[in-house]
């Protein structure tokens, strides 16, 4: 089972606008990460953000994190036709040893 | 190495018969996952190491599957008896230790026939 929640599953944007999505969770965390899946190829890692910090940025991304409200956002600035893409939230939980779990993931199309 | 590598990237096999798919970790990453992912779907947890020492196998959806990591680096996720219901893409991922970065491999897409 999957005990990340993306959402929205799917957005549609034109180039230079931003995206945001959010992943939603059950458990606690020791950390959450988020990963970028272009068709038919790996995940790349994006941004990791642990259970005590709030907010992270790394070049056009940030990521928030509300451990109260057991959700995180990826926003994307300036998109990119680049960016096209499924983004994953990955969980590394406190209550199992290894079980890190993946969202169904958000559908991401940037539109030139 | 410079990143997760693994092997076969392509791999068709005919309903019964016993894969191998391998797994080089990044050296000296502690943690290691595999994950299957079907078309369209998020990738669902099969098992986890520490080392040579599998930490957490619930994912394995049958016993078919069998997972080992001797020398704790190579990993090898073998599927016996293989069904159409197998076919997906196999995600290997390391990490330094368990609580840190994941990076995961370019995937073994195993079909069934």
């Amino acid at each position: 089972s999957q005990q990340g929640e993306e959402d929205p599953q799917a957005l549609s944007i034109q180039e230079g606008e931003n995206a945001t999505m959010n992943c939603s969770y059950k458990t606690s965390i020791n950390n959450l990460q988020w990963y970028r899946q272009n068709s038919g190829r790996g995940l790349v890692h994006l941004i990791l953000i642990r259970s005590n910090e709030r907010e992270k940025h790394s070049g056009r991304l940030r990521v928030t994190l509300d451990t109260s409200k057991k959700s995180s956002s990826l926003l994307i600035t300036a998109s990119r036709a680049a960016d096209t893409a499924s983004y994953f939230c990955f969980l590394m939980t406190t209550d199992s040893w290894g079980k890190f779990q993946f969202g169904a993931g958000t559908q991401v199309v940037v539109t030139p | 190495g410079a990143g997760v590598s693994q092997s076969p990237r392509y791999k068709v096999a005919k309903r019964g018969q016993d894969v191998a798919l391998r797994c080089d970790p990044i050296s000296g990453h502690v943690s290691l996952f595999w994950y299957q992912q079907a078309l369209g779907q998020g990738p669902e947890f099969l098992t986890y190491f520490q080392n040579e020492a599998q930490l957490d196998k619930s994912g394995l959806p049958s016993d078919r599957f069998f997972a080992e990591r001797p020398e704790g680096s190579v990993s090898t996720l073998k599927i016996q008896r293989t069904q159409q219901e197998d076919s997906a893409v196999y995600l290997c991922a390391s990490s330094l230790v368990r609580d840190t970065e994941a990076f995961f491999g370019q995937g073994t897409r195993l079909t069934v026939v």
